[in-house]
Parts: structure tokens; sequence; C-alpha cells
């Protein structure tokens, strides 16, 4: 199947933890993105990735460091954990002047 | 980045009926994305309107754009349980770079 896929689904942690968000797609999209929707369902950019190279940063806490190994695959690690970190996150990816292909979320509670 | 606004914040109507949800703005649109969420999944694309006056249609869901490109609306006939859902309005920054999102409207199709 083509799509965005991220894992894990489920994250659940304590403060002060570290933890990666695995995101791949096999769509031969060339940019990539992380998205934060919180609470009240507002989905906000956090990074956009153009074939490995970090194009945008949304004005993110650098306890936040994406990773683009190659054009397929963006990762997400997040350090030192905050309660206010819980939310979902997606990935998704594009090509340019299309719309986006958004994965399925990864929910991630910090405790 | 322009903010783009969406009424009704929240619709819960029986099935059956008709309802209309809208996507404004202060500035002109370079374009504008629709998307559904379903609960636990990421948004999808629905349509894509470019052209100002453009109207889309996508079975019983009809697309305009406004004249202007400042306002787009979406109109679901006959609404089913099927289309309970969050949908987000987006325009595309940066070249297509990132996507700002409007904070959605929850609607929810009682059987």
């Amino acid at each position: 199947d083509t799509a965005v896929s991220q894992t894990p689904k489920y994250l659940v942690t304590q403060m002060g933890n570290d933890k990666s968000i695995k995101c791949e797609q096999n769509l031969g999209h060339d940019t990539m993105y992380w998205y934060k929707q919180d609470s009240k369902k507002f989905l906000k950019i956090m990074f956009s990735y153009n074939n490995k190279e970090l194009i945008i940063n949304e004005t993110v806490p650098n306890r936040f460091s994406p990773k683009s190994p190659d054009k397929a695959h963006l990762n997400l690690h997040i350090n030192s954990l905050e309660l206010g970190d819980s939310a979902v996150y997606f990935c998704a990816s594009s090509q340019v002047s299309y719309g986006y292909t958004f994965g399925s979320g990864t929910r991630l509670t910090v405790v | 980045t322009q903010l783009l606004e969406q009424s009704p914040q929240f619709l819960s109507i029986q099935e059956g009926e008709n309802l209309t949800v809208y996507c404004n703005s202060s500035s002109v649109f370079s374009s504008l994305q629709w998307y559904r969420q379903e609960p636990g999944e990421g948004p999808v694309l629905l349509v894509t309107v470019v052209t100002g006056g453009e109207v889309k249609k996508l079975k019983r869901l009809t697309f305009q754009f406004g004249d202007a490109r400042k306002d787009s609306s979406l109109h679901i006939t006959a609404a089913q349980p099927g289309d309970t859902g969050l949908y987000l309005c987006a325009e595309p920054f940066q070249g297509a770079q990132k996507l700002v999102f409007g904070q959605g409207t929850r609607l929810t199709i009682n059987p």
C-alpha cells in the first residue's frame, strides 16, 4: 500500500524521558513534515524537509530534533519530555502544489 | 501568516439534513484545500480550489471558492453518519512548503 506510516501509534512516557517517532513514506514525495495537533484539534506545522534538507523550523523548542536520513524517512526525536508536549504528532508528505498525505498520527502522553 | 477562521466550530445535525460550513480570511487565499479527519486518523485531502468562483463537487459534497478568494464553503447534501468528522480548511504558504490550517469544524451526523 502506498502511504505515510508512522510508529508508534501510542506513546506514554514520563517527564524528562527522551523518545523518538519514526515516519516513512513510499509515495516518492520530495517534501516531508511534522505537525502537532493539540487538545483543541488545532494542527500546527513544526518542521518541513525537502530532499533531506530542513526548510522550515517553526519556532519549535530545540528539545525537538528532526532527522531525515533519506527522502523517504523523517524521524522526530524529543529530549527531556514535558507535560505540555502531550499531543498527537502527524507526519505528512507532499509534492509541490499538491495536497498533503498524512500518517495516522502518534498520540504522545507525558505523565 | 494569515488566520483562517472556520465556522461553526461544532455542528450536530440529523441524518438526511443539509449543512454548510465556512472558511474565511481577511486576506486573499493563494489557493485552499479542504480536509476531513476521522477520529484516530490523519486528515485526508478532499479537494483543492484555486480559481475565484470555482465550484467543485465530490458526490454529496459541494465546495465553493469565493469570487474574491477570501472565503470558501463546503455544503453537504443529505448528510449521513459516515460524514461525521473534523473538517479543516488549509492554505499553502511559502511555495507550499507549509500548510496553515483553520481550527476546524467538528461535524456530528446523528442517525
